[in-house]
């Protein structure tokens, strides 16, 4: 079946702290990757995707890149910001039309002044 | 930009109630929305997959029963806890999905806690 791993939580860093969120998958097929992040109160919202492999996504500073080799798709961002606080989740689809999304489990990251 | 609302956010209820959350896409049509539940340090799961005019297709695991799901119109789908109990007590979210002319995005709404005493 289709798993993502994701790294326990919180992650604690100071502002412009380098980040990186680890996400490993399992998948029947050529998944899509992607990253979600929710900030308190709001909806779950992309922040960047992969359809194959070797691409790299890239939103708001962040980044990631679809390691096939490795079944990886690591989040990063090199100089966190306070408003970069929420809960940031990895998710796989099989689907063309991504109808059908599978999460991790969510990484809460808080950033300090 | 597109929004889905989920409402209420929070909401507690008495154990053998029932309990209806709201989904609606606020500025484009759904045809297809999707119910999510979270426990906490768990993953989202998908719970069913609801289609605009038909019944919802529910995941392995998910009695349909005590999860009523129905999406009467483009815009709005209800998800009702029925005979709530406090194992039910959970995040519920759902999503959205835009038609191809929007590249398929899916939306999520905020979530709503439920907690039943």
């Amino acid at each position: 079946g289709n798993s993502v791993t994701q790294m326990e939580g919180p992650v604690t860093l100071s502002e412009e702290a380098f980040l990186t969120i680890n996400c490993t998958y399992t998948a029947t097929g050529y998944p899509s990757l992607f990253w979600y992040v929710q900030y308190p109160g709001e909806g779950l919202q992309l922040l960047l995707k992969a359809t194959k492999a070797d691409d790299k996504g890239s939103n708001k500073g962040f980044e990631a890149t679809y390691r096939k080799e490795t079944t990886s798709f690591h989040l990063e961002k090199g100089s966190v910001q306070v408003s970069d606080s929420a809960v940031y989740f990895c998710a796989l689809s099989v689907n063309s039309g991504y109808s059908t999304l599978t999460f991790g489990k969510g990484t809460m990251l808080l950033v300090s002044p | 930009g597109a929004v889905v609302s989920q409402h209420p956010s929070r909401v507690i209820c008495k154990s053998g109630t029932s309990v209806k959350i709201e989904c609606r896409s606020l500025d484009f049509q759904a045809t297809t929305m999707f119910w999510y539940r979270q426990f906490p340090k768990k993953s989202l799961m998908l719970m069913a997959t609801s289609n605009e005019g038909s019944k919802a297709t529910y995941e392995q695991g998910v009695e349909k029963d005590k999860f009523l799901i129905n999406h009467a119109s483009l815009t709005l789908s209800t998800l009702t806890v029925t005979s709530a109990h406090p194992e039910d007590s959970s995040f519920y979210i759902c999503s959205a999905r835009a038609g191809a002319s929007s590249g398929n995005t899916i939306y999520f709404g905020e979530g709503s806690w439920l907690t039943v005493v």
